[in-house]
């Protein structure tokens, strides 16, 4: 079974940049899996960030950013700000109807 | 304005089988294009995705779970469910409805992104 990749654990400093990835097991993330990307914070259902690789959900500030980096899915926040440290998941599309979820990145602004 | 909530057994026995409910407004689930799919957190870990149930009544399991899951609708409810059989304590989980943001053109619905969720029932599995 196909294993959608995350880092576990990232951290940044206030006003810093960083990037999330979100790979497969096997194989490259395109365009043709659809990433998405959610926000949770504990206790709370996650909120989309991204959809489509790089689409915003309204609400989402413009320091979020997806894209296609070689390989893999990304998120990208630029300006990190202390509101951002969550844990953040990617999404997969592998077709035939089936989706499956990163194991999760937990951000650290510090 | 979309809403969904979970509702169901807070507390099921091992063995058994648990049946959630999903009861939405805002959408209809026999309008073109329109999906739900249900996912589980486990205390402290990861999400995962579980099933997904299409206007059309087309379904998609979980590869991993597809044996123990089933999904239907009651389209004059707005009422997805969701039952899962032989239910064990690494079942324990908060278990989320979220509706697929609907992106149908030329005849095609494409995969987007789960935009809205339910507040999530959590779930013990003990005797």
């Amino acid at each position: 079974q196909t294993v959608v990749t995350q880092e576990p654990s990232f951290s940044v400093s206030p006003g810093g940049t960083v990037t999330l990835t979100c790979g497969l097991s096997s194989g490259s993330v395109s365009t043709t899996y659809y990433p998405s990307w959610y926000q949770q914070t504990p206790g709370q259902a996650p909120r989309t960030l991204i959809y489509s690789t790089n689409t915003r959900s309204s609400g989402v500030p413009d320091r979020f950013s997806g894209s296609i980096l070689g390989n893999k899915a990304a998120l990208t926040i630029t300006g990190a700000q202390t509101d951002d440290e969550s844990d953040y998941y990617c999404v997969l599309y592998m077709g035939s109807g089936i989706s499956v979820f990163g194991g999760g990145t937990k951000l650290t602004v510090l | 304005q979309v809403t969904l909530k979970e509702s169901g057994p807070a507390l099921v026995k091992p063995t058994q089988t648990l049946t959630l409910t999903c009861t939405f407004s805002g959408f209809s689930l026999s309008t073109s294009g329109m999906r739900v799919s249900w996912i589980r957190q486990p205390p402290g870990k990861a999400l995962e995705w579980l099933a997904r149930i299409d206007w059309d009544d087309d379904k998609f399991y979980s590869t991993a779970l597809s044996t123990r899951l089933t999904v239907s609708k009651d389209t004059s409810k707005n009422q997805v469910v969701l039952t899962m059989t032989s239910m064990d304590p690494v079942d324990a989980a908060t278990y989320y409805c979220a509706r697929i943001r609907p992106d149908c053109r030329g005849g095609s619905c494409y995969a987007t992104d789960f935009d809205y969720w339910g507040q999530g029932i959590l779930v013990t599995v003990s005797s």
